[in-house]
């Protein structure tokens, strides 16, 4: 089946403009998880959704990220007000459930580049 | 505080050669730990996953190691190929009170020559 699929690939915005970035995880995972990764840089949580529990935001780095998510389907995460710093490449990832040992399939990336 | 640390940042090697990536940790506590290769421009991909009492655990010419006394992992790649140049992410996952924190480390960039 398809896997994980994340649009748009690539987003060039302004300063202090908002963004939403779009993940649509493998039918059927109920775990969802978005990372964001800086050059030269490991992933970075962010935030985690397992079914209709309330999502784990320990990861956001300010007020100005969040993240939503339609029952076990697609997420959107938004940037406001998007500085350079939020330049990055943000994955997303789906997992069968939130257990340590399910695998987690990643999507391809948006790659934000803010000017 | 929890952390995963990679060497080397990056390496070159020639085709048809082997080499070992070093991972080391202080995540606790453990639940297991991961190898991913990420090719450029697109997400990471599992190549292995070990428990606290597995050892060794191979994927065709990829085979890593765990010593979960010393919190040290590896990665052996043998007779490396062109497709095996991209960056191999090693990653813990530690497990407190039911949940799960994934650490990442920041890789090692390989890349092979002909």
């Amino acid at each position: 089946g398809a896997g994980v699929s994340q649009s748009p690939s690539n987003k060039v915005t302004e300063k202090g403009k908002d963004v939403e970035l779009r993940c649509d995880p493998i039918s059927g995972h109920t775990a969802l998880y978005w990372y964001r990764q800086r050059l030269g840089q490991g992933l970075e949580f962010l935030i985690y959704f397992q079914g209709n529990s309330a999502p784990d935001k320990s990861g956001l780095p300010s007020d100005r990220f969040s993240a939503e998510r339609t029952g076990e389907s697609v997420s959107t995460l938004t940037i406001q007000r998007t500085q350079q710093e939020d330049s990055a490449v943000y994955l997303c990832a789906s997992s069968r459930t939130s257990g340590s040992k399910n695998e987690q399939f990643f999507g391809p990336g948006t790659r934000l580049t803010v000017l | 505080k929890n952390q995963v640390e990679q060497s080397p940042q990056s390496l070159i090697i020639l085709e048809g050669k082997n080499c070992t990536l070093q991972c080391n940790y202080t995540v606790s506590p453990f639940s297991n730990l991961r190898w991913y290769k990420q090719d450029t421009g697109r997400g990471p991909v599992s190549l292995t996953i070990m428990t606290f009492s597995e050892n060794t655990k191979s994927n065709g010419r990829y085979t890593a190691t765990l010593d979960a006394d010393t919190k040290q992992s590896s990665l052996h790649i043998t007779a490396s190929q062109l497709s095996d140049s991209a960056s191999y992410i090693c990653v813990v996952i530690g497990s407190l009170s039911g949940t799960y924190k994934y650490i990442f480390g920041t890789g090692t960039r390989l890349k092979v020559l002909a």
